[in-house]
């Protein structure tokens, strides 16, 4: 069965920094791409960043560029995003989805989502 | 950007009845890369339709998806009381992804 559990959500203040991670099993990891996709407190749902199989491909969104950062570690079946400079537009459910291919695809699989809040 | 716009953003309906549901992007969608999500409360969004017009794994056959280019529709054929949800559009034929806004389907 594939399961995707997020963590690392919490309260930050504005400026500051969190780490999500994703444990992924029950598929093999290294094929597939992993996302990250948020969504706000009753909003609809913002694709944030991808990185592919292989790593060799990243995309953000333009409301992330420049202040998150993906990666994965196979060996772990692991993903993370790096948020730093954080605002509170970022409040949101943040959760990992795996892609449908090893570049990237659609979202076949998703995680429950860990709750980020960025608050003073 | 390839902005997606679903309509309606509420559709009230009775079980049994049929639903449609519309999803347009501002540019064309590269190889009609096109997925529909439902996503009940409390619950992550789960896949229902990709490349426009393909069921997913385990969607009932009353879900349907057609449409090409920059004009998509989900039809939902006899409404079960469980298909009460919302409901968006999500492109990935380009670098950036883009989800519609999302479309309720209420009782």
């Amino acid at each position: 069965e594939v399961q995707l559990v997020e963590s690392g959500g919490g309260l930050v203040k504005p400026g500051e920094s969190l780490r999500l991670a994703c444990a992924a099993s029950g598929f093999t990891f290294r094929s597939f791409a992993i996302n990250w996709v948020r969504q706000a407190p009753g909003k609809g749902l913002e694709w944030v960043s991808s990185i592919s199989a292989s790593s060799a491909h990243i995309y953000y969104a333009d409301s992330v560029k420049g202040r998150f950062t993906i990666s994965r570690e196979s060996a772990e079946n692991s993903a993370f995003l790096q948020m730093n400079s954080l605002r509170a537009e970022d409040t949101a459910l943040y959760y990992c989805v795996r892609g449908s291919w090893g570049s990237r695809g659609y979202f076949d699989f998703w995680g429950r989502g860990t709750l980020v809040t960025v608050s003073s | 950007e390839n902005v997606l716009t679903q309509s309606p953003g509420t559709l009230s309906l009775s079980p049994g009845e049929r639903a449609t549901l519309s999803c347009r992007a501002s540019q064309s969608v590269n190889n009609n890369y096109l997925a529909w999500y439902q996503q009940k409360p409390g619950q992550p969004p789960r896949l229902l339709i990709d490349g426009a017009s393909s069921r997913a794994t385990g969607i009932p056959d009353r879900f349907s998806g057609s449409g090409s280019g920059t004009d998509f529709t989900l039809t939902i054929s006899r409404l079960e009381p469980e298909d009460f949800a919302v409901y968006y559009c999500q492109q990935y034929g380009s670098s950036s992804y883009t989800f519609g806004q999302g479309t309720k389907l209420e009782v």
